[in-house]
């Protein structure tokens, strides 16, 4: 869950096309997931979550998935809008962490016009 | 209802300087977490504060402290400041343990 550097990965997709983005999370205890979404100069929005009883979420125009045999998390958006463009993180929590959240490098979800 | 507040926006110090940035949860929230962003990465986790106590504490040197007062605002103190310490240091507040976070729009240190 530590960030490694400048280079984040960037998924550039058509608008109105459905968006997925990925995320491998690193410890198979965590029980509890979360996407935030950064858009330049802010701080991170909360988008949807999902505990690890789960393995499906949705919430408006998002879907979260959750695979823990493989430790994997993605985020779906449908009909995706200029809006959307930003950095997304996902982020793990669980008592191995100490009951705090872990976040992911980020991705960068740019929409086309 | 308002959200996370952080003061200042900006804050501009030297080498060796101390900086003290301020953070206001969302009313009724009485966990407030501190995470470092520098440039192109992601979010350090800093601090977690709850009831007034310190709970966590991430892998940052001792000169990085703060406090949460009975308000349950805090202060996050950075001492002896270096270079590298510029970043944006966001706050985050949740009503519950391991519930969603909510983030403040952050505190924009640059260290000359």
């Amino acid at each position: 869950g530590e960030s490694v550097g400048l280079h984040l990965p960037t998924l550039s997709v058509q608008e109105g096309d459905n968006s997925i983005i990925n995320c491998a999370y690193s410890n198979s205890a965590s029980d509890y997931f979360i996407w935030y979404k950064q858009e330049s100069g802010k701080g991170p929005q909360f988008i949807i979550d999902i505990r690890s009883n789960m393995d499906k979420r949705q919430g408006q125009r998002v879907t979260v998935l959750l695979n823990k045999t493989v430790k994997h998390l993605s985020l779906q958006i449908a009909a995706t809008q200029p809006g959307d463009s930003a950095v997304y993180f996902c982020a793990e929590n669980g008592e191995e962490y100490g009951n705090k959240l872990v976040f992911g490098a980020g991705t960068i979800l740019r929409v086309k016009s | 209802e308002a959200g996370v507040t952080q003061s200042p926006t900006h804050l501009i110090k030297t080498r060796g300087q101390q900086a003290t940035l301020r953070c206001s949860p969302i009313s009724g929230h009485t966990s407030v977490y501190w995470y470092q962003q520098a440039l192109g990465l992601g979010l350090q986790f800093l601090l977690w504060y709850d009831e007034g106590e310190e709970r966590n504490r991430g892998n940052f040197p001792p000169r990085f402290s703060g406090r949460q007062f009975p308000n349950y605002s805090s202060e996050l103190n950075v001492n002896a400041l270096e270079l590298e310490d510029s970043a944006l240091y966001l706050c985050a507040s949740s009503s519950r343990r391991n519930e969603k976070l909510f983030f403040g729009s952050g505190t924009q240190l640059s260290v000359l």
